[in-house]
């Protein structure tokens, strides 16, 4: 069993709209939560890395929250964009930062 | 349905020698993505694939480094002549078409 679910497995919504992709995960002992967005074809570009103490963190229009207790991340975007049409993968850190483990991600489509 | 599957999970080398990693994707799976990660740093795309051909490998360094995903086999990841600085993890992941990406558990290389 993946121990970093995503949901949802896709989204679609229309610009401008605002939208929440959430994650959790089992991971432990836990170090790092990253956020990326990956565009088709291409590499993933990080958002945010948040630690055991972050609760939010702010890249522009996305907004990324931290649950340490319930094991709960959510990334937030606001305003959407075309160019915000890409998959965001979350990534969960072991404590020393090699041990990663991978989201499926969620597929977000924005339509005009 | 096996997931994406990483082999060796740790390999060390000593300078100068070559590095070969393997990634087998999941079943159904053509396209194929390799990533690295250095330590304290995120992920960093090297190289997207399809079945005998190299799409995009704008994230391959000039020299030493190669890859291939052959019509029969596994793709290969191989690093000629290692260095120190090539230490770090190394991620594969495949997808069904350019869409949402499954990652492998990783390959950790250290180069004595």
């Amino acid at each position: 069993k993946n121990q970093v679910e995503q949901s949802p497995q896709s989204l679609i919504i229309l610009e401008g709209k605002n939208c929440t992709l959430q994650c959790n995960y089992t991971v432990s002992p836990f170090s790092n939560l990253r956020w990326y967005k990956q565009d088709t074809g291409r590499g993933p570009v990080s958002l945010t890395i948040m630690t055991f103490s972050e609760n939010t963190k702010s890249n522009g229009r996305y907004t990324a929250t931290l649950d340490a207790d319930t094991k709960q991340s959510s990334l937030h975007i606001t305003a959407s964009q075309l160019s915000d049409s890409a998959s965001y993968i979350c990534v969960v850190s072991r404590t020393g930062g090699d041990d990663m483990r991978f989201g499926a991600g969620t597929r977000l489509t924005v339509k005009p | 349905n096996a997931g994406v599957m990483q082999n060796p999970r740790h390999l060390v080398r000593r300078r100068g020698q070559e590095a070969r990693l393997r990634c087998s994707p999941m079943k159904g799976h053509s396209h194929v993505y390799w990533y690295r990660q250095l330590p304290e740093e995120g992920l960093k795309f090297m190289v997207y694939l399809q079945k005998e051909n190299i799409i995009d490998e704008s994230g391959m360094p000039k020299e030493r480094f190669s890859a291939e995903f052959p019509k029969e086999g596994p793709s290969i990841l191989r690093i000629q002549q290692v260095v120190r600085g090539d230490s770090a993890a190394y991620f594969c992941a495949s997808s069904p078409s350019t869409d949402t990406q499954y990652f492998g558990p990783g390959t950790r290389l250290t180069v004595l």
